[in-house]
């Protein structure tokens, strides 16, 4: 099952910064923070993912608070091709590696 | 990255039949992962395939039902078996394509069961 919550649906201008809230208060000290995002029916695609120190890579960055009960994901600025459904997941790296077990996700929607 | 290719992208079935999906992978891989994702819904995890012993299934699906073979380091297919209408949905393959990349998804098999 999932163990995050996220709000359903956000927006943004394009161009500006899009911040996207995820809380997974449950999470394990092994465990790891997935972000994905899945642009119409395609098949996910992943962003970024974290385990406790900030991460940035060319799409995306990965802000987890220190108790790591909650993350931000920040595309610094958005554009209409942002429009999708992003995905926080948490996932082991026990016996559980590899699997992701989704929730439902936050559709966001980048308008001109 | 690690590249994905499933076949077939889609298909339509009659009900009562069975549909066999490949998930092939451009490298070896330990660990393949079968998800499903039903019209309007998020993804589902059916299974994890790992080469050289049984497939493990997620709670609510069986190997009678979902089949899955694993014969080397860079394929898998996965049976969905006597369809019915509710197993209209999109199948994917999942891999693990490294620390950098996290797990990368193939583009999916869009099953409509008529």
């Amino acid at each position: 099952d999932a163990k995050t919550t996220q709000p359903t649906s956000m927006d943004c201008a394009e161009g500006r910064a899009a911040n996207l809230p995820c809380n997974h208060s449950t999470i394990s000290g092994n465990e790891y923070v997935y972000w994905y995002r899945q642009i119409h029916s395609q098949g996910p695609q992943y962003i970024i993912h974290g385990l406790k120190n900030n991460e940035t890579n060319e799409m995306a960055s990965l802000i987890i608070t220190e108790d790591r009960k909650s993350s931000t994901l920040i595309l610094p600025h958005a554009t209409l091709r942002d429009t999708a459904v992003y995905y926080c997941i948490v996932s082991g790296r026990g016996s559980t590696l590899g699997r992701l077990y989704f929730g439902r996700g936050t559709q966001l929607t980048v308008w001109p | 990255s690690a590249v994905i290719s499933q076949k077939p992208s889609r298909d339509i079935c009659q009900r009562g039949t069975s549909l066999t999906i490949q998930c092939q992978v451009d490298s070896q891989v330990t660990m393949m992962f079968w998800y499903r994702q039903q019209p309007g819904q998020s993804l589902t995890l059916i299974a994890t395939a790992n080469q050289g012993s049984e497939a493990t299934y997620e709670s609510g699906f069986v190997i009678d039902k979902f089949p899955i073979s694993r014969p080397n380091l860079t394929f898998s297919t996965l049976t969905v078996s006597n369809m019915s209408p509710e197993d209209s949905s999109i199948y994917l393959c999942s891999v693990d394509a490294g620390a950098l990349y996290g797990y990368t998804f193939g583009s999916g098999t869009r099953l409509t069961v008529v």
